[in-house]
C-alpha cells in the first residue's frame, strides 16, 4: 500500500528565504507526482505536475524534482514571500492513471514579513 | 469557464442523520472523484465515477455512496453520520488526466 510522508510538518521562515519541502513515498511504481497548495479551509490548487518520465518541473519561483528510484520528491521555493504561506501537499498517482491519488499530510508553511 | 463547483459550502448535521453533497465538474470533464480531508490530514480517496458508474473505491464503508448523472455532475451521500465524518469533502474532476479540485464542502457532525 502506497504511503506518502511529508517532512517537515510545519515550517516558519523569514521573507526572502529559499526553502525546500520534502515528500517521500513507499512504492516507486507511480504514474505521476503532483504538488498542491491549500489555503486554510479551501480547496487544492495544483502547482506542479511531474510525469513519471520526467525528473523535474519549474513554474516561476517553484521547482519540483522527482527521484522515483529513491521514492522522493522535493519542492523548492525561491525568495519566499508572505503570500506563499499555506499548506503544501504532495500526491502520487496510481501506477496506470489518476485513480486513487495518495496524499501526504502536508507541510504548513508560514513566511514572516 | 467555471471550474469545479460544490454545494453547499458548509453543513452541520446531527449524528445518525444522512447528508448529500453535490459537485459540478469543470466543463468538458467526464470523471469525478471524491475525497475526505480530516483536519490536519491530507485528502483520502473515497471513490471515482466515470460514465455514471463507480470505477474505483478507497477504503470507506458502504455508508458512503455516490452517483453520477448524465451531465457528469455527481453526488456524495453519507448515511448514519458519525462524529468522525466531520471533515472537508473535496470533489475533483478530470478528463482522464490531471484532476481539478473544487473548493470543498465543510461537514460538521454534532
Amino acid at each position: 500500500k502506497q504511503e506518502v510522508t511529508q517532512i517537515p510538518a510545519a515550517l516558519s521562515v523569514p521573507e526572502g528565504e529559499n526553502l525546500v519541502l520534502n515528500c517521500s513515498f513507499t512504492d516507486s511504481a507511480i504514474y505521476n507526482l503532483q504538488w498542491f497548495r491549500q489555503d486554510p479551509g479551501k480547496g487544492l490548487t495544483s502547482l506542479l505536475l511531474i510525469q513519471s518520465s520526467q525528473r523535474e518541473q519549474t513554474s516561476g519561483r517553484l521547482n519540483a524534482s522527482l527521484d522515483k528510484s529513491s521514492g522522493r520528491s522535493t519542492l523548492y521555493i525561491a525568495a519566499s514571500q508572505p503570500g506563499d504561506s499555506a499548506t503544501y501537499l504532495c500526491a502520487v498517482w496510481g501506477l496506470y492513471n489518476n485513480n486513487d491519488m495518495r496524499f501526504g499530510a502536508g507541510t504548513r508553511l508560514t513566511v514572516k514579513p | 469557464d467555471a471550474g469545479v463547483t460544490q454545494s453547499p459550502t458548509h453543513l452541520i448535521k446531527t449524528r445518525g442523520q444522512q447528508v448529500t453533497l453535490r459537485c459540478s465538474p469543470k466543463s468538458g470533464h467526464d470523471t469525478v472523484s471524491w475525497y475526505q480531508q480530516a483536519l490536519g490530514q491530507g485528502p483520502q480517496f473515497i471513490f471515482q465515477y466515470y460514465e455514471e458508474e463507480e470505477r474505483q473505491r478507497g477504503n470507506f464503508p458502504d455508508r458512503f455512496s455516490g452517483h453520477q448523472f448524465p451531465n457528469y455532475s455527481s453526488e456524495l451521500n453519507v448515511n448514519a453520520l458519525l462524529l468522525g465524518d466531520s471533515a472537508l469533502y473535496l470533489c475533483a474532476s478530470s478528463l482522464g488526466g490531471e484532476q481539478y479540485f473544487g473548493p470543498g464542502t465543510r461537514l460538521t457532525v454534532t
